[in-house]
């Protein structure tokens, strides 16, 4: 298996633009986690989604962040509109659920500078 | 490039000697504690497990250590080399199904 899938690798964008992050998660994992990383804060918890289905998103900081999972495949992560202090490294990570779902498996993140 | 991490804690080892990363974790009722290896430009890479009813665990080079009466948390690497260079991060958890809280992580630099 290729492992977490992420895309784009890096994004450079402007204030005020739409960002989309892409995940596509290890095949027959059922649990999928989106998480943020900074200097100051680490890596955070936004959201996450078991079976597509959002579980706990009261990681999201703001309703300029969404995130979807149409199907057991793909999610996105959604910033519209985007700040500068959105600027951080996103990975995506996903598990098996049962009493393995804490070992996560992460992407390759995206790096995000919103100028 | 990396672009977090500038003001972890940093631990220097000499290539070949042991190293020890320490982790204080805060919630008493978290069974459940994983280290984490996070090399530069990359996502966290799972290392080493260990649950609540032992108090330590050996992989191949690391041991994990856990003291539950003083909620701490430690991970030994033998015989460091020049790949171990990274970013260490502890994380927790309870009742198996719960997200992972991460610590703030520790950079380890291994000297040649």
């Amino acid at each position: 298996d290729a492992g977490v899938i992420q895309s784009p690798r890096h994004e450079v964008t402007e204030m005020g633009q739409e960002v989309t992050l892409r995940c596509k998660p290890i095949s027959g994992h059922d649990y999928l986690f989106w998480y943020r990383q900074t200097m100051m804060r680490g890596l955070e918890l936004l959201i996450y989604f078991n079976n597509n289905v959002p579980i706990d998103d009261s990681g999201m900081p703001e309703d300029r962040f969404s995130a979807k999972m149409p199907n057991a495949s793909f999610s996105t992560l959604k910033i519209q509109p985007s700040e500068p202090r959105d600027s951080a490294v996103y990975f995506c990570a996903s598990s098996l659920g049962g009493a393995t779902n804490e070992k996560l498996f992460f992407g390759s993140g995206t790096q995000l500078s919103v100028l | 490039g990396e672009s977090v991490g500038l003001h972890l804690p940093t631990l220097s080892v000499q290539e070949g000697d042991n190293s020890i990363i320490n982790c204080a974790y805060s919630n008493s009722a978290s069974d459940y504690f994983i280290w984490y290896k996070q090399e530069s430009g990359k996502g966290p890479q799972f290392i080493i497990d260990i649950r609540s009813n032992m108090d330590k665990r050996q992989g191949q080079r690391v041991t994990v250590l856990l003291n539950k009466t003083v909620k701490h948390l430690s991970l030994q690497i033998a015989a460091t080399q020049p790949g171990d260079s990274a970013v260490y991060f502890c994380a927790e958890t309870y009742s198996g199904n719960t997200p992972l809280v991460f610590g703030k992580g520790t950079r380890l630099s291994v000297i040649a």
